[in-house]
C-alpha cells in the first residue's frame, strides 16, 4: 500500500538549533515529494517539493529537504531554528498514478525561546 | 499571489442537513481539490477536478458529492450530513500545465464544520 511516514507527533527544539523533521513514503516509482506547513486556524502553505535533479532542495523560509532514494525519505531541515517556526508540518508524496498526494499525519514542531 | 477562498470559515449544521462548501481560486487553474484533515490522520482526498464538469473520487468520497459549473469554482456538497463529517475542510487548486503530480498545491483557509 502508498503510504507517507512522519514518525514524531512532535519535535521540541530550542531557538537557534538545528532541527529536522522527519518523513519516509511507500510508493513504487519515482514519487514528487512535497513538504508544506500549517499554522493555527490557517490552510496548508507550501514550503518545497523535490522533482527531479539535485537531492537538496531549498524553500521557503530557510528550510531544505534532503532527498535519499535509498532509503525512501524526505526529511525537512533548517540550520537555525525560530520560534516562529512552530507549526505543523505535513509531508506529501504523488500517488503512483501520478493523479493526487498522499499525505502524512503531520508533525507538530515546537521551538522554544 | 495565488488566492483560494472558502465561502466560511465555520459552519453548524444539524444531522441530515444538505451542506454546501464553496471554494474559488482566482489563478485560472486547471486542477481543484478537496481534502478533510482530523487530528492523528492528516489530510485525506476527498474528491478533484482536472477540468470544468470532471470529477474523480479520493480516498474518502462516500457521502460526498461535488459540483464544478466553472474554471474557478469548486463546490462539496454533503447531500445528508451525519456528526461523522464533522472535521476541517480543505480546498486547494493548482495549475495542470505539468500535470497534476508535479504542480505545487494552494490551499484556502479551510472551513470547520460542526455537525450536531
Amino acid at each position: 500500500a502508498q503510504s507517507v511516514a512522519q514518525p514524531e507527533d512532535q519535535v521540541n527544539v530550542a531557538e537557534g538549533n538545528p532541527l529536522t523533521v522527519k518523513c519516509t513514503y511507500s510508493v513504487s516509482g519515482n514519487p514528487y515529494l512535497f513538504w508544506y506547513v500549517q499554522y493555527p486556524n490557517r490552510g496548508l502553505q507550501f514550503l518545497l517539493k523535490y522533482i527531479t535533479g539535485d537531492n537538496l532542495v531549498k524553500g521557503s523560509y530557510g528550510f531544505e529537504a534532503e532527498f535519499n532514494k535509498s532509503q525512501t525519505s524526505f526529511h525537512l531541515k533548517k540550520p537555525s531554528a525560530l520560534v516562529s517556526d512552530s507549526a505543523l508540518y505535513f509531508c506529501a508524496v504523488t500517488n503512483q498514478a501520478g493523479t493526487a498526494l498522499i499525505f502524512g499525519k503531520g508533525t507538530t514542531l515546537s521551538v522554544s525561546s | 499571489d495565488v488566492k483560494v477562498t472558502q465561502s466560511s470559515r465555520y459552519l453548524v449544521k444539524r444531522t441530515g442537513e444538505k451542506v454546501f462548501l464553496e471554494c474559488v481560486q482566482d489563478m485560472d487553474h486547471e486542477n481543484m481539490f478537496w481534502y478533510r484533515q482530523d487530528p492523528g490522520l492528516g489530510l485525506r482526498l476527498i474528491y478533484f477536478s482536472y477540468d470544468v464538469k470532471m470529477k474523480e473520487k479520493g480516498d474518502i468520497p462516500e457521502g460526498y458529492s461535488v459540483s464544478r459549473e466553472k474554471k474557478e469554482r469548486f463546490s462539496l456538497i454533503l447531500e445528508s450530513a451525519s456528526t461523522n463529517q464533522t472535521s476541517m475542510y480543505l480546498c486547494a487548486s493548482s495549475s495542470g500545465l505539468a500535470g497534476i503530480s508535479q504542480e505545487t498545491q494552494y490551499f484556502g483557509p479551510g472551513t470547520r464544520l460542526l455537525v450536531l
